[in-house]
């Protein structure tokens, strides 16, 4: 099974900084490679897909890189709203998927 | 626009069953633009994928809960299930349906979440 992993857990930051997450896959996952947003008691939000395509409706502060084995998201200026849970999903293995432990970003 | 609705008993009993059925609306479950998963969230932890079916009935399941899984699909309603038995503490969580679109694999729309309690 491919295993997931993200740094750091969690990060405190402020309005405005640029915001970087990584993520990493246990195996070569080549693009296949999503990330979610979560805010707290609601569904998971798709962001991005392949690894640097940005969901439709998605602002363009968020940006996705990586390919292989290493990954990031990156928030160019942070937003009040950005303060949430990301996950990374691996869909090497679809329909099999893995999801990363996620990374929590706080106000700081 | 599609939009997953789950539904089902918010508390079950430790040994017994629990069931959840996802009704898709805004489209149909048979179109091939996507497949259809669930993914459950336990208490202050992260996402786990528990399956995936396609609208054809072939389904995929999570190595650690294949043997208490089954994922069906009813295309005459537009639904999907999820049946897990012998259901513990550890069963506990918030479960997600989702879709997952064909051409990018990335899960693009979502349920609301259904919280299930196992417990006596």
């Amino acid at each position: 099974d491919i295993q997931m992993t993200q740094s750091p857990s969690s990060l405190s930051a402020s309005v405005g900084d640029r915001v970087t997450i990584t993520c990493r896959a246990s195996q070569s996952i080549s693009s296949y490679l999503n990330w979610y947003q979560q805010k707290p008691g609601k569904a998971p939000k798709l962001l991005i897909y392949a690894a640097s395509s940005l969901q439709s409706g998605v602002p363009s502060r968020f940006s996705g890189s990586g390919s292989g084995t290493h990954f990031t998201l990156t928030i160019s200026s942070l937003q009040p709203e950005d303060f949430a849970t990301y996950y990374c999903q691996q869909s090497y293995s679809t329909p099999r998927f893995t999801f990363g432990p996620g990374t929590k970003i706080d106000i700081k | 626009q599609l939009q997953l609705q789950e539904s089902g008993p918010g508390l079950v009993k430790p040994s017994e069953a629990l069931s959840l059925t996802c009704t898709v609306s805004g489209g149909s479950i048979s179109s091939s633009d996507y497949y259809w998963g669930w993914i459950r969230q336990p208490p202050g932890k992260g996402l786990e994928w528990i399956g995936t079916i396609y609208y054809s009935g072939s389904a995929y399941y999570s190595p650690s809960l294949k043997s208490r899984l089954t994922i069906s699909v009813d295309t005459s309603k537009n639904q999907f299930s999820l049946k897990l038995t012998s259901v513990t503490a550890a069963d506990t969580a918030v479960y997600y349906c989702a879709g997952a679109a064909a051409g990018t694999d990335g899960m693009d729309v979502w349920g609301q979440g259904t919280a299930v309690t196992v417990s006596s």
